[in-house]
């Protein structure tokens, strides 16, 4: 069965940093753009990062910009965000994603999630 | 930033009904819009991308429609297995980032 798996979720003090993961079963992770998701009770789900599938393209949300890093390592069919200076709004459920492109527009859509790994920042 | 509004943010409907839900965005977004399911405790699921063509194995009584800024997604038959919220998703702007609506939260009478 096709899965992506996240781990690396913990609870963590303002300004912290974590590295969470996200490995591939029965798909190969190197062929597309994954992307990072998180959802949260009250903001609900908002796009974090994307990196293409050979690593040589990622962008952020401006949130996040200069504290978060994507990462991949096609040879460990792994995804990876590094997430430092965390702050309290940080906090929510992330789930790592694979990109779905569906025509020639270079757009694409989320066909394949991971359960998500909690991260909590607080003091 | 393009923002998407759905309504209703929450629903209650008896099995076998018709129910629709409408997500509005702020700006032109031609037909780069996608339905998403999401079951409580589970992840977002798939239904429609393109803002009407439907996922592979997805039910058919799932349909959406819509361009521009208005669209709409409708179940014709309501089932006791499509209880949890749905989520648009708009990717025009898809390199920059994505967005989603706050979700329309189905019950089962």
């Amino acid at each position: 069965e096709v899965q992506l798996v996240e781990s690396g979720g913990a609870v963590v003090q303002p300004g912290g940093s974590l590295r969470l993961s996200c490995a591939g079963s029965e798909l190969t992770l190197g062929h597309y753009t994954m992307h990072w998701v998180r959802q949260t009770p009250g903001k609900g789900l908002e796009w974090v990062s994307l990196i293409s599938g050979d690593g040589t393209s990622t962008n952020y949300v401006d949130s996040v910009k200069g504290r978060f890093a994507i990462s991949r390592d096609n040879s460990r069919n792994s995804l990876y965000l590094q997430m430092n200076s965390l702050r309290t709004e940080d906090s929510a459920l992330y789930y790592c994603a694979k990109a779905f492109y569906y025509d020639g527009s270079g757009r694409a859509v989320f066909d394949v999630w991971g359960r998500g790994t909690m991260v909590t920042v607080s003091s | 930033d393009i923002q998407l509004t759905q309504s209703p943010s929450f629903l209650s409907a008896s099995v076998g009904d018709r129910v629709t839900f409408t997500c509005r965005a702020s700006q032109d977004i031609s037909t780069y819009l996608a339905w998403y399911q999401q079951k409580p405790g589970k992840a977002p699921k798939l239904l429609i991308y393109s803002a009407s063509t439907l996922q592979r194995g997805v039910p058919s009584r799932f349909s959406g429609s819509g361009s521009g800024t208005e669209f709409t997604l409708t179940i014709s038959s309501l089932q006791p297995e499509d209880l949890g919220t749905y989520y648009c998703e708009q990717i025009y702007t898809y390199l920059r980032g994505v967005t989603f609506g706050g979700g329309t939260k189905v019950e089962i009478k």
